[in-house]
């Protein structure tokens, strides 16, 4: 079936620390795995996202490596600053019948400590 | 650019009752997907929109419909309210047809209440 798992459920670092966050998927034909920020009281923001034809990419603080043979992708969040506090979730696009939709992870709770 | 705006922003209704949630689209997108998210949960996939009609529906039952109007803005409607309902509710916009169309763009969502 479809389903996306995500771990940890929470996180707490300290200011400046690195944080990871790993996410497995179960269709195999998934291509697209967008990584969501949200704040409270908001709705969901893409901050990073990967195609299947590429392993590693990086955008300032924020990295998404990706393994299609083990079906695993991660969030690498590095000097972490008080700010990048949220929930974060994983996703994983399925095509069904003509459109696309997304599989999302249960979210990790990510605090970080000055 | 205009993001993608949802209204109301909190909403209280009691079981049995219905309730309509709108959204407007993230200027130049012609797609809207809809979402519910349980507290504590990721997204769930309810349906999506396209050309003004439903072109994918996830797992939920045909008291949930929608609608999507010429400007592609969409109406999500929940009919026989039950308290399972309470959540938040988040419209997503993309374009259909450019290379990534997978792309999403949510708006703040809809608390729903149902007592």
């Amino acid at each position: 079936g479809e389903n996306v798992e995500q771990h940890p459920s929470t996180l707490s670092v300290q200011e400046g620390d690195s944080a990871v966050i790993k996410c497995t998927y179960s269709d195999s034909a998934s291509n697209y795995f967008p990584w969501y920020k949200q704040e409270l009281g908001k709705g969901p923001q893409l901050i990073i996202d990967i195609r299947s034809n590429v392993g590693e990419k990086k955008d300032q603080r924020i990295a998404v490596t990706l393994n299609k043979t083990a079906k695993h992708f991660s969030l690498h969040i590095t000097e972490t600053q008080p700010e990048d506090s949220a929930v974060y979730f994983c996703a994983a696009s399925i095509l069904s019948g003509g459109y696309n939709k997304l599989i999302f992870g249960a979210g990790t709770r990510l605090a970080v400590h000055p | 650019e205009t993001g993608v705006t949802q209204s109301p922003t909190h909403l209280i209704k009691t079981r049995g009752q219905q309730v309509t949630l709108r959204c407007s689209s993230q200027s130049g997108h012609n797609t809207v997907s809809w979402y519910q998210q349980a507290l504590g949960q990721g997204p769930q996939f309810i349906f999506q929109y396209y050309r003004e009609e439903e072109n994918g529906r996830g797992n939920f039952p045909p008291r949930f419909s929608g609608l999507q109007f010429p400007n592609y803005s969409s109406e999500l409607n929940v009919n026989a309210l039950e308290l399972d309902d309470s959540a938040l509710y988040l419209c997503a916009s993309s374009l259909a047809g450019a290379a990534s169309n997978e792309k999403l763009f949510f708006g703040s969502g809809t608390q729903l209440s149902v007592l």
